[in-house]
């Protein structure tokens, strides 16, 4: 497509509650990013992608954080039992690898009550 | 990654240029400079980059001393449509791991 997509634009979850926020990178694009952004805060790294392979996870802020791309295309990223300090806007970035500027997407705001 | 430090706010006015400064003492060699835009509810948005000297493209301009330790990013003629949070990033090319600080939150008024 002609941009990062990402869905929901908006999850709100209960407390304790999984949820799954997708993104669709640039076709062609190898690799991806999800990085998490707090309130008033830039954005942080959580995990990276080069096709289907996770080569970083470092960000990632627990174990109940999970990201798949499991065709090296489209990714998920996925929270289990949501804490309300998880409630954040998670935003998906793609690149083609040769250069440096990344083309994020709109972001899914996860409000966790 | 090199630390940066970038004011936290600056407001401005419809027409002017507004210049934001971004210190990076312990840049690398390899390390270039990157700003990035924020608008409300959008993913950052890839400005400008630049290595040394002046950079400019149809966005903005980049000027960058002959010993690397700041930059300042340049946007002239500023519109309403400008108001953002602009980030400043230093880093190797291709590095996957951005870290952006928290920003300049930039405010152009009518």
């Amino acid at each position: 497509g002609a941009g990062v997509s990402q869905s929901p634009r908006y999850k709100v979850a209960k407390r304790g509650q999984d949820v799954a926020l997708r993104c669709d990178p640039i076709s062609g694009h190898v690799s991806l990013f999800w990085y998490q952004q707090a309130l008033g805060q830039g954005p942080e790294f959580l995990t990276y992608f080069q096709n289907e392979a996770q080569l970083d996870k470092s960000g990632l802020p627990s174990d109940r954080f999970f990201a798949e791309r499991p065709e090296g295309s489209v990714s998920t990223l996925k929270i289990q039992r949501t804490q309300q300090e998880d409630s954040a806007v998670y935003l998906c970035a793609s690149s083609s690898g040769d250069s440096y500027g990344y083309t994020f997407g709109s972001g899914t705001r996860l409000t966790v009550v | 990654l090199a630390k940066t430090t970038q004011p936290i706010s600056m407001d401005s006015y419809e027409g002017q240029e507004v210049n934001i400064t971004c210190s990076h003492n312990n840049i690398a060699t390899n390390d270039y400079i990157t700003w990035y835009q924020q608008f409300p509810s959008q993913g950052p948005r890839f400005i400008i980059q630049g290595y040394k000297t002046k950079v400019t493209n149809e966005v903005a301009s980049l000027f960058i001393p002959a010993d690397r330790k700041s930059s300042t990013l340049s946007l002239p003629r500023v519109s309403l449509s400008d108001t953002a949070v602009y980030y400043c990033l230093v880093g190797v090319i291709n590095d996957y791991k951005l870290s952006f600080g928290a920003g300049t939150t930039v405010t152009v008024r009518a």
